[in-house]
């Protein structure tokens, strides 16, 4: 498989639950972005890893978790969400020479 | 701290028609700029970018852009669109002391009616 790919592509899930966000990238990059995509808002950039350490937290709430196990792989660990938390989380990679962000097709998330 | 604005919401174009799509920036610093497409249930793509140089770069499916730094502008033009056109655009932005961040706008839908 190619590119950046993101599992699950579509989540319900309750108020109560913890579920978690998978994210790998076959790119050879080294470094992976977690975005939330809301309607009508610009795209939120949450956390940002640099060869597995993380280097951005744009102050998300702490029931958001993530994961950098290898430069390959990163993971939002979720739980105890709120219906607002409901969007679009998509996963980015990029090389550091490039400047360029590549995006995996996103987890649908809906809180109930 | 950076901004990005895409004034336009919706953009309505009849097939065969010209386009173009505004982004507005703000920054402080020297920036790049980058504009990215989303198709419907699909992540984001790099349509073209802007680093240095030429202000005036272009995609390889007919799209440009050109870098106008006194209007701090990074508009998206089209000569003629196709319906595959169709889609949404995100104009953004970072900065060279800190090329992670990227600043989206909030995006404009492209609709292409044949």
């Amino acid at each position: 498989e190619t590119g950046v790919t993101q599992t699950p592509r579509h989540l319900v899930m309750g108020m109560t639950n913890k579920k978690s966000l998978k994210c790998e990238q076959h790119l050879g990059h080294n470094a992976m972005y977690w975005y939330k995509q809301s309607a009508k808002k610009p795209l939120e950039l949450m956390f940002v890893y640099n060869f597995k350490e993380q280097t951005e937290n744009n102050s998300v709430p702490s029931r958001f978790s993530p994961e950098c196990p290898n430069s390959s792989h990163l993971f939002l660990h979720l739980h105890t969400l709120q219906p607002e938390d409901s969007a679009l989380y998509l996963c980015a990679s990029s090389n550091q020479q490039s400047y360029e962000q590549y995006f995996g097709p996103g987890t649908r998330l809906t809180v109930t | 701290a950076q901004s990005v604005t895409q004034l336009d919401s919706q953009v309505p174009v009849f097939e065969e028609a010209p386009v173009e799509l505004r982004c507005n920036y703000s920054s402080s610093v020297s920036v790049y700029l980058f504009w990215y497409v989303q198709y419907p249930n699909q992540g984001l793509q790099l349509l073209l970018k802007y680093l240095s140089g030429s202000t005036l770069v272009e995609s390889i499916n007919g799209f440009e852009a050109e870098f106008n730094k006194s209007q701090t502008s990074f508009h998206l033009r089209k000569p003629s669109v196709h319906i595959s056109d169709t889609a949404e655009y995100f104009c953004a932005v970072s900065t060279s002391y800190n090329t992670d961040k990227l600043i989206f706008g909030t995006g404009t839908r492209l609709q292409v009616f044949p």
